[in-house]
């Protein structure tokens, strides 16, 4: 059974950057799966905010490009997310999961972790 | 971007009831690539039914979704107690991958 889980600091001053990682168990970065990124601002609605191959390869989603880096650790199972010149507007519970090879979408999903951006 | 637009926003029903979701999409969802998501105060969100029309592991049959093209539906056929929640459909044809609004569910 894969399960993911998010681990970073709870709070980030504005204009900084927060820092996520998801770690994976159960099962291998290395699979034929697309590693994303999800987050739901409080009372709102959910935002993919990307996903990566364990090749790296990345897609973002435009409204947060020029923002955001995602990277993969094989060695440690994990992969990351970074936003840059974070606002209050970036506070949310963020959620990693998987996107399953093929047609199944995001079979499986961490618990989330709620970072809130204020000073 | 695919914008995904769900109906109704609210749907007050009690247990036993059938409900009907709607989610209607701005373009085609190819290969129908359209995913349904249930969450529950406090908890991640849980997938439901992808490609369309397929269960996931463990879902009960009382979930079943329809449609293609651009407009697809969710339909449990009797509501249990535990299936009250907000649901969300989800494209994930072409990128951005984008989410509806969400349909909350809620005891009558």
């Amino acid at each position: 059974q894969v399960q993911l889980q998010e681990s970073g600091p709870g709070l980030v001053k504005p204009s900084g950057t927060l820092s996520l990682t998801c770690d994976v168990s159960g099962g291998s970065i290395s699979s034929s799966n697309w590693w994303t990124w999800v987050r739901q601002p409080p009372g709102k609605g959910l935002e993919w905010i990307g996903e990566i191959y364990h090749s790296g390869g990345t897609n973002y989603n435009p409204s947060l490009r020029s923002r955001v880096t995602m990277s993969v650790d094989k060695s440690k199972n994990q992969f990351s997310l970074k936003l840059t010149s974070v606002t209050a507007a970036d506070t949310a519970m963020y959620y990693c999961a998987r996107k399953s090879s093929g047609p199944i979408a995001l079979d499986y999903w961490g618990q989330g972790t709620l970072v809130t951006v204020s000073s | 971007e695919i914008v995904l637009t769900q109906s109704p926003g609210t749907l007050s029903l009690s247990p036993g009831e059938r409900a009907t979701l709607s989610c209607r999409a701005s373009q085609i969802v190819s290969s129908s690539y359209l995913a349904w998501y249930q969450q529950k105060p406090g908890q991640a969100p849980r997938l439901l039914i992808y490609g369309a029309s397929s269960r996931a592991t463990g879902i009960p049959d009382r979930f079943s979704g329809s449609g293609s093209g651009t407009d697809f539906t969710l339909t449990i056929s009797r509501l249990e107690p535990e299936d009250f929640a907000v649901y969300y459909c989800q494209q994930y044809a072409s990128s951005p991958l984008t989410f509806g609004g969400g349909t909350k569910v809620e005891i009558k």
